[in-house]
C-alpha cells in the first residue's frame, strides 16, 4: 500500500533562517506531488505541483521553493524565512489520471 | 477565475441533529471531491462524484452532485461527535491541480 511521510511534524525557526522540509511517497511509481498550506482556521493553498522529476509549477512564488529531485521525492524550501511563512504545510499525492490526494501528516511551522 | 465556494463557513449542532454543507463552483465541474479534516489533523479523501446529478452514500454521509454539475452538497444524517471536523469540496482545474473550497467547520455539541 501507499504511505507518505512528511518531516519534521512541528518546526519552530527564526525570521532571515532557511527551511527544508521534505516529503517521501511509498509503493507507487510517478505520482503527482504537492505542497499546500493552510493558515489557521482556513483553506488550503497549492504552493507547487510537480508532474514528474524535474518538473515543478508554482502558484505563490513568494520567497518559497520547490525541487523534486527523485521520484517520490518532494522538497519545499526558503533561504529566508518571513513571519507571514507561518502554517501548516502539507505534502500530498496522487496517481497521474486520477484525481483523489492522499495528504501527509503535514508539518507546523511557526516563525518567530 | 474559477472558485469553489462553501457555505457555511461554521456550524455548531447538536449531538444527533443533521448537517449539510454547499459547495458552489463559477464555471462547470468535470468532477469534485469531498475531503474531511479532523482538528490538528490532515485532510483524508472521502469521495469524488462525476456524473451530473449522482448521489452516493457512505453511512451517514450522502453526497451529491448537481444536474449542472456546478454545485455540490454533503449531508450528514444524526451526527456524532466523531463527525466534528473540517469540510473541504475540491474542484479541478488545470493538469492535476485543485481548487479546494473554503471549507465548512463543524462542531458537534453532545
Amino acid at each position: 500500500s501507499q504511505t507518505i511521510h512528511q518531516w519534521p511534524a512541528t518546526l519552530v525557526q527564526p525570521v532571515g533562517s532557511p527551511l527544508s522540509l521534505e516529503c517521501t511517497v511509498e509503493g507507487t511509481s510517478n505520482p503527482n506531488l504537492y505542497w499546500y498550506r493552510q493558515a489557521a482556521g482556513r483553506g488550503l493553498q497549492l504552493l507547487f505541483y510537480s508532474v514528474g522529476i524535474g518538473q515543478i509549477s508554482s502558484e505563490v512564488p513568494q520567497n518559497l521553493s520547490a525541487s523534486r529531485p527523485q521520484d517520490r521525492q518532494f522538497i519545499l524550501s526558503s533561504k529566508k524565512l518571513l513571519l507571514s511563512d507561518s502554517g501548516f504545510y502539507l505534502c500530498a499525492w496522487s496517481e497521474t489520471g486520477r484525481g483523489e490526494q492522499y495528504f501527509g501528516p503535514g508539518t507546523r511551522l511557526t516563525v518567530t | 477565475g474559477q472558485q469553489v465556494m462553501q457555505i457555511p463557513q461554521y456550524q455548531h449542532v447538536q449531538e444527533g441533529e443533521d448537517f449539510t454543507t454547499y459547495c458552489n463552483s463559477s464555471t462547470t465541474l468535470s468532477n469534485i471531491q469531498w475531503y474531511k479534516q479532523r482538528p490538528g489533523g490532515h485532510p483524508v479523501f472521502l469521495i469524488q462524484l462525476v456524473k451530473s446529478g449522482e448521489v452516493k452514500k457512505q453511512k451517514r454521509l450522502t453526497f451529491q452532485f448537481g444536474e449542472a454539475k456546478k454545485n455540490s452538497s454533503l449531508h450528514i444524517t444524526a451526527t456524532q461527535t466523531t463527525d466534528v471536523g473540517t469540510y473541504f469540496c475540491a474542484g479541478p482545474r488545470t493538469g492535476n491541480q485543485f481548487y479546494f473550497g473554503t471549507g465548512t467547520s463543524l462542531t458537534v455539541i453532545p
